[in-house]
């Protein structure tokens, strides 16, 4: 049983388009929802994260979208640039060293 | 932010040879870290959880005798992979958790032939 579903699966935008990558969980007790951003051949870097008490969160060109109620959330890239082309993970935890579960990854694809 | 470092970043080894794989956390203490696995174009797969002086907990399916786990110290946590078959051939990453963050090692990419 999946708990974090991640769609799509990839996705192509133009440079300067707004790539919006969706995940939902299902377990409840997660408190914690990190995204991280892969290159090939390189481990996950994080990106931004957010808990449940607040609804948006932004960084940069980064913002994280949260539901709780219909638990879910997003992530928005504005002005995407070529050099944001990677796979982008979503991922849920419960708050201390429990292990994160992650989506399936989206690949993204921002051609200039 | 924190830093993982593993090591090394690219082996090759030949079929039935073990492998070691470190994870190191440069500038903050784990007591416990994650090792996963990553097949191309596949998301991470939770392999087991290692923990600092105590035995790892490993997920379902994965066999705890070929995939060795020793956490001796607050900073490093290692992955031997013993009697390496090609289909063990993989990505391998670790994490730590620093305070909720959770950082990542490089990867270490191994091919058995």
């Amino acid at each position: 049983q999946q708990q974090v579903k991640q769609s799509p699966q990839s996705l192509i935008v133009q440079k300067g388009g707004i790539p919006i990558i969706n995940c939902a969980y299902e377990n409840t007790a997660f408190d914690y929802f990190p995204w991280y951003q892969q290159f090939p051949g390189k481990g996950p870097a994080l990106l931004i994260a957010i808990r449940p008490d607040v609804s948006e969160k932004k960084e940069g060109r980064f913002t994280i979208s949260f539901n709780k109620s219909a638990k879910q959330f997003s992530l928005h890239i504005m002005d995407s640039q070529p050099g944001d082309s990677a796979t982008y993970f979503c991922a849920a935890t419960e708050s201390g060293n429990t292990p994160l579960v992650f989506g399936k990854g989206t690949r993204l694809s921002v051609i200039a | 932010g924190a830093v993982v470092s593993q090591h090394p970043s690219r082996v090759i080894c030949k079929s039935g040879t073990s492998v070691k794989i470190e994870c190191r956390s440069l500038d903050f203490q784990a007591t416990t870290m994650f090792w996963y696995r990553q097949f191309p174009k596949k998301s991470l797969m939770l392999m087991a959880t290692s923990n600092e002086g105590s035995k790892a907990t490993y997920e379902q399916g994965v066999e705890k005798d070929k995939f060795l786990i020793n956490h001796a110290s607050l900073t490093l946590s290692t992955l031997t992979v013993t009697s390496a078959h090609p289909e063990d051939s993989s990505f391998y990453i670790c994490s730590a958790n620093s305070g909720v963050l959770a950082f990542f090692g490089q990867g270490t990419r191994l091919t058995v032939v």
